[in-house]
């Protein structure tokens, strides 16, 4: 079955501590996405790239980072810069072009110990 | 950006009633969503709809483009609506950056 796949479900990460979440795609997309959701809130988009080796940020970048080797897979880091990292990640993908339709993972649960 | 609002920010509802989600946004829009989010996180797309109406079942969505808002209504309904719903809108001219409203959560109770 064509689909987002985001691991690992939950994860803890320390005090200065850097941890990466995957995100992989087989539905052949070119644009992907990464965004972040606290409780009660919307989305707020974090980083996207529409095409291997090119990524842009969105509107809360600090303290992210991510990278597009492949065309398949968008991981994001969370590093130690990001002061308040406990949300819900989703990872979503979009195949450019007159209709453009936005296709979600299952979603991360970061949480700081 | 473009600023999107979402209405009511909650509501529940009896089994079987029906209800209008609204959607308002600040900005002429060439792409907009209707989402559902279930109790587990996951979002699902229910409707692409910059313009006009459509149908699914008992979903339905209008968008009415240079009034800038969307309805989403839901018809007779089951306690697997329950969920937030999101409308998520990119901007005309700004390349495909969604912006995402703050969600109505619909409680169905039985």
């Amino acid at each position: 079955d064509g689909g987002i796949t985001q691991s690992p479900k939950y994860l803890f990460r320390k005090e200065g501590q850097n941890v990466t979440l995957s995100c992989e795609q087989n539905l052949n997309h070119d644009a992907m996405y990464w965004y972040r959701q606290d409780p009660g809130q919307g989305l707020r988009l974090i980083y996207y790239s529409q095409i291997v080796n090119d990524f842009q940020k969105g509107d809360i970048a600090e303290g992210y980072s991510v990278s597009r080797e492949k065309k398949e897979s968008f991981p994001l880091t969370v590093t130690s810069a990001q002061k308040n990292p406990t949300a819900f990640y989703l990872c979503a993908s979009s195949e450019p072009g007159h209709i453009e339709k936005l296709f979600f993972g299952s979603g991360t649960q970061l949480s700081v110990l | 950006g473009i600023q999107v609002e979402q209405s009511p920010p909650d509501l529940i509802l009896q089994e079987g009633a029906n209800s209008t989600l609204r959607c308002n946004f600040s900005d002429s829009v060439n792409n907009l969503q209707w989402f559902h989010q279930n109790p587990w996180g996951q979002l699902i797309n229910l409707f692409y709809i910059p313009s006009g109406t459509k149908q699914n079942g008992r979903l339905s969505a209008t968008t009415v483009a240079t009034e800038r808002y969307s309805l989403l209504y839901i018809s007779s309904s089951q306690t697997t609506d329950s969920g937030v719903y999101f409308c998520a809108v990119v901007k005309l001219g700004t390349g495909n950056q969604f912006y995402f409203g703050t969600g109505t959560s619909l409680t169905v109770i039985p």
